[in-house]
């Protein structure tokens, strides 16, 4: 079994819907979570991060993490074209400065 | 422009040759790492380095060579070029390991004939 599991998709969805992406993870150890997003030929960058279990909202993303049932998930509220990207979840443990990624989950947003 | 700054972009050589790929992060981050990304593989760390002259394994280190004399710079070297090497490789940088999040290049396309 993997570390982290990520259902990489593709998920299309129609311009001002709910994009709900979501991580599986097996190692209890971890603490840090993050979700990066990934355009076309760019390099991954940080979208949200939380410490522990809870969620954190900014703008239209919310990351919710449920550390009892090692399951993190990211929210888009009202998905714009400019949302089509990879998403990849990563989760780190204290002390360990590796992250664990998951595979990624390409969404299309469809005008 | 603060950041950090892959090169080449993209890059063709032929099995056996030696090449070497560069990062270059303005942050001052201690840590720095390298990573592959291959269709259903996704991102695999090669190395990584948590201050200068102090480089460690990560998951996919065979074939690869890495050196950091400089806070700033953390090369990547193919020391004899293979198809299976053939990928997209990203270098990243944080401050404090995993209690700060990683930032990434935009990486090199290496393509090996």
């Amino acid at each position: 079994q993997k570390e982290v599991e990520q259902d990489p998709g593709p998920l299309s969805v129609p311009e001002g819907a709910i994009v709900s992406l979501n991580c599986t993870y097996s190692n209890s150890a971890f603490q840090y979570f993050m979700w990066y997003r990934q355009y076309s030929r760019k390099g991954p960058e940080l979208l949200m991060y939380t410490y522990s279990s809870g969620n954190k909202e900014d703008g239209r993303f919310t990351a919710q993490v449920d550390k009892s049932s090692k399951y993190i998930s990211l929210f888009i509220r009202d998905s714009q074209p400019s949302d089509s990207a990879t998403y990849l979840c990563a989760m780190s443990a204290y002390g360990n400065n590796r992250l664990a990624f998951g595979k990624g989950n390409q969404v299309v947003v469809i005008p | 422009d603060a950041g950090i700054t892959q090169s080449p972009r993209y890059k063709i050589t032929e099995t056996g040759r030696q090449v070497t790929l560069m990062c270059h992060q303005t942050w001052s981050h201690s840590y720095m790492f390298w990573y592959r990304q291959d269709l259903g593989h996704g991102l695999r760390l090669i190395y990584y380095s948590a201050a200068a002259d102090i480089t460690d394994k990560g998951e996919v280190p065979d074939g690869y060579v890495v050196s950091r004399s400089k806070t700033e710079n953390f090369p990547l070297t193919l020391e004899s070029a293979t198809r299976s090497q053939t990928s997209v490789y990203f270098c990243a940088s944080s401050d404090g390991g995993n209690i700060q999040p990683q930032h990434f290049g935009d990486g090199t396309r290496l393509s090996i004939l």
